[in-house]
């Protein structure tokens, strides 16, 4: 069974601060995605990583991947208070047209002013 | 705005009862999900269905029961609802270019049993 840990699940921090999101998996995987949700609201794409070593970045978010270590990174820099959310990493399952994915329990970031 | 809509947005309703969700997926979308989001269980896969024919079950309780239309749209039957029921449901669709994938999530349902 496919398992997906993520660290931490609460996350204070400062603005203009960095830090890391981690999301671990137990299970071989050829897609990882990343997911953010702000408070009763629906889950909006983030990212789609698909190969090991893949990295992307999309203002001050950057996620990347290690199939090897089945760790998946992402990273916050100089955080703005926009950037308040919960953020989930998922996993695919890879089997055939089953594209299920296996959510972590969610990072719920707050930036502080 | 993904493009998949889900109605209701809220629905109240008693235990025992019986509730259906709908969902229509993204214009050209084949693939439609149901996922349940809860406080003690998370973000979990319910059903898949692709192109009308169901192709993946995860941890769906047997008092409930999806199916996709022609149209594609798709409809999430929960019947016997009890207390632990409430949360909220989301339906997600695919568009397939190659290997990427990625699923729209709509605005979600929340249900609230009493």
């Amino acid at each position: 069974e496919l398992k997906v840990e993520q660290n931490p699940l609460f996350l204070s921090m400062q603005e203009e601060k960095n830090y890391t999101i981690y999301c671990n998996y137990s299970t071989t995987s050829d897609r990882l995605y990343w997911y953010r949700q702000d408070p009763g609201k629906s889950l909006e794409s983030l990212f789609v990583l698909l190969s090991n070593g893949a990295v992307k970045q999309e203002g001050r978010l950057m996620a990347s991947l290690d199939t090897k270590a089945r760790l998946s990174t992402l990273h916050i820099t100089a955080a703005v208070h926009d950037l308040s959310a919960t953020y989930f990493c998922a996993v695919g399952g890879s089997s055939g047209s089953a594209r299920q994915l296996t959510f972590g329990s969610g990072t719920q970031l707050t930036v502080l002013p | 705005d993904s493009g998949v809509t889900q109605t209701p947005k809220h629905l109240i309703t008693a235990t025992g009862q019986r509730v259906t969700l709908r969902c229509s997926p993204r214009s050209g979308d084949l693939s439609v999900y149901w996922y349940q989001q809860s406080l003690d269980q998370g973000l979990q896969f319910l059903i898949q269905y692709y192109n009308g024919e169901e192709r993946a079950k995860g941890n769906i309780l047997e008092r409930f029961s999806a199916q996709q239309f022609p149209d594609l749209h798709s409809e999430l039957n929960l019947s016997s609802l009890e207390l632990g029921d409430s949360a909220l449901y989301f339906c997600a669709s695919s568009v397939s270019r190659g290997s990427m994938e990625t699923q729209y999530f709509g605005p979600g349902t929340r249900l609230l049993v009493l």
